[in-house]
């Protein structure tokens, strides 16, 4: 099962900020947080991850609360291609090390 | 960046033949890949981790001899529908972790959409 909960779905302004919460409250100490977004009839992409800091790239920025059981993925200036399915993702790293899908969230960009 | 590369991307095949979908990891070496499966509008489901040079592990409920898993090289790994029926059309995807990278990031194919009639 998946250890995330996320809210079924978003809309946001194009050009605004999209903040996009996750629950994660059972999260052990050596478990990431990872982001993926799927647009339709795509494969998942990779956006950001991290383990207790906050962590910024290109695309996004993910800020960890200091107890670690909830994150935000935010993206600065959402573009209408940012509409897609939002997934946050706590990495279950036994010995296969695999990625446990949640429902993730519907982010709709509207103009 | 690392890049996951899936054949075919789309693919119609009758009931009660087998279909292989190809899953490479282009510019890496992937000694796990990962296969999931997508019914329209829902989440992706884990149907098994395929390890390279040995058997892959599938997920509880998922039928091995039906879904065929080979992992025979470092940068392929394939998946064969056999015996396909029309309840087995779906968006099959693969994934494949980088090894090295923080926190070992996996990074997913384009997936591919199997229809079987």
């Amino acid at each position: 099962d998946a250890k995330t909960t996320q809210p079924p779905s978003m809309d946001c302004a194009e050009g605004r900020a999209a903040n996009l919460p996750c629950n994660h409250s059972t999260i052990s100490g050596n478990e990431y947080v990872y982001w993926y977004r799927q647009i339709h009839s795509q494969g998942p992409q990779y956006i950001i991850h991290g383990l207790k800091n906050n962590e910024t790239n290109e695309m996004a920025s993910l800020i960890i609360t200091e107890d670690r059981k909830s994150s935000t993925l935010i993206l600065p200036h959402a573009t209408l291609r940012d509409t897609a399915v939002y997934y946050c993702i706590v990495r279950v790293v036994y010995n296969t090390d695999k990625l446990i899908f949640g429902t993730g969230t519907r982010l709709q960009v509207f103009p | 960046g690392a890049v996951v590369s899936q054949h075919p991307s789309r693919v119609i095949c009758k009931s009660g033949t087998s279909v292989k979908i190809e899953c490479r990891s282009l510019d890496f070496q992937a000694t796990t890949m990962f296969w999931y499966r997508q019914f329209p509008k829902q989440s992706l489901m884990l149907m098994a981790t395929s390890n390279e040079g040995s058997k892959a592990t599938y997920e509880q409920g998922v039928e091995k001899d039906k879904f065929l898993i080979n992992h025979a090289s470092l940068t392929l790994s394939t998946l064969t529908v056999t015996s396909a029926h029309p309840e087995d059309s779906s968006f099959y995807i693969c994934s494949a972790r980088v090894p090295g990278d923080r926190g070992n990031t996996i990074y997913f194919g384009e997936g591919s959409w199997l229809t079987v009639v």
